[in-house]
C-alpha cells in the first residue's frame, strides 16, 4: 500500500523558513517524479514544485521560485520543500504526491503551513 | 500558463442521477488531462488520468472524455458517497495547473 507521510508543518513569523518532510513507503520511490501541491484555507488547489526520480530536474510554480528548494533522498525514501521568506500568501496545507507520468497518483494527507505573526 | 475553466461551480443533485462536469482548457493540451474527488477534510484522490483511463480502484460510474481544449467527467448513478469537490488538472506544460474546483452537493 502506498502511504505519502508529510511532516514539518507549523506556524511561522512571515519572512521566516520551514522545511517540509515527506516519508513514502509501499512502491518504488526512486522510479517516481515526486510533487508538491498546496491549498489554501478554503481555496483551490495549485501545483508548488516537481521533481525527477534522481533529483536532476526540478520545476516550480513562478510564486516560489528562489523561495521554495524541493529535493529527495532516495535512500531514505523522502522528498523535502525547504521553504524560504514565507508569505502570508504561502500559508496553506502542503500535499506530496506520487507522478509516474503526468497525473498525480497518490497523495498524503498533507501539512498545515499558517504565516502570521 | 494555462488555465483550466470548470463548470459548474457548485451542483445540488439527487442519488441515482447522472451528473457531468466539464472543463475547459485556455489552449490544447491533447489527453493530458486529470480528474481528482476530495472529499471534505480529506486529501485528493486520483479517477481518471489523460482524459479517459480510470486509474485502479475507481468505481465505475465515473468516467471521462475529451482531448484539445473540452474534458467531461461524467458520473452515472450518483451515490451519496460521491459527494466531495471535484477538479480537473493539465500536465501538458509547466506549471501543471488545476480547475477552481466544482462542489457537488448530494440532496
Amino acid at each position: 500500500e502506498v502511504q505519502l507521510v508529510e511532516s514539518g508543518g507549523g506556524l511561522v513569523q512571515p519572512g521566516g523558513s520551514l522545511r517540509l518532510s515527506c516519508a513514502a513507503s509501499g512502491f518504488t520511490f526512486s522510479s517516481y517524479w515526486m510533487s508538491w501541491v498546496r491549498q489554501a484555507p478554503g481555496k483551490g488547489l495549485e501545483w508548488v514544485a516537481n521533481i525527477k526520480q534522481d533529483g536532476s530536474e526540478k520545476y516550480y510554480v513562478d510564486s516560489v521560485k528562489g523561495r521554495f528548494t524541493i529535493s529527495r533522498d532516495n535512500a531514505k525514501n523522502s522528498l523535502y520543500l525547504q521553504m524560504n521568506s514565507l508569505r502570508a500568501e504561502d500559508t496553506a496545507v502542503y500535499y506530496c504526491a506520487t507522478s509516474q507520468t503526468g497525473n498525480l497518483d497518490y497523495w498524503g494527507q498533507g501539512t498545515l503551513v499558517t504565516v502570521s505573526s | 500558463e494555462i488555465v483550466l475553466t470548470q463548470s459548474p461551480d457548485f451542483q445540488s443533485v439527487t442519488p441515482k442521477e447522472k451528473v457531468t462536469i466539464t472543463c475547459r482548457a485556455s489552449q490544447s493540451i491533447g489527453s493530458s488531462l486529470h480528474w481528482y474527488q476530495q472529499k471534505p477534510d480529506q486529501s485528493p484522490k486520483l479517477l481518471i488520468k489523460y482524459a479517459s483511463q480510470s486509474f485502479s480502484g475507481v468505481p465505475s460510474r465515473f468516467s471521462g472524455s475529451g482531448s484539445g481544449t473540452d474534458f467531461t467527467l461524467t458520473i452515472n448513478s450518483l451515490e451519496a458517497e460521491d459527494a466531495a469537490t471535484y477538479y480537473c488538472h493539465q500536465s501538458s506544460s509547466l506549471p501543471g495547473t488545476f480547475g477552481q474546483g466544482t462542489k457537488l452537493e448530494i440532496k
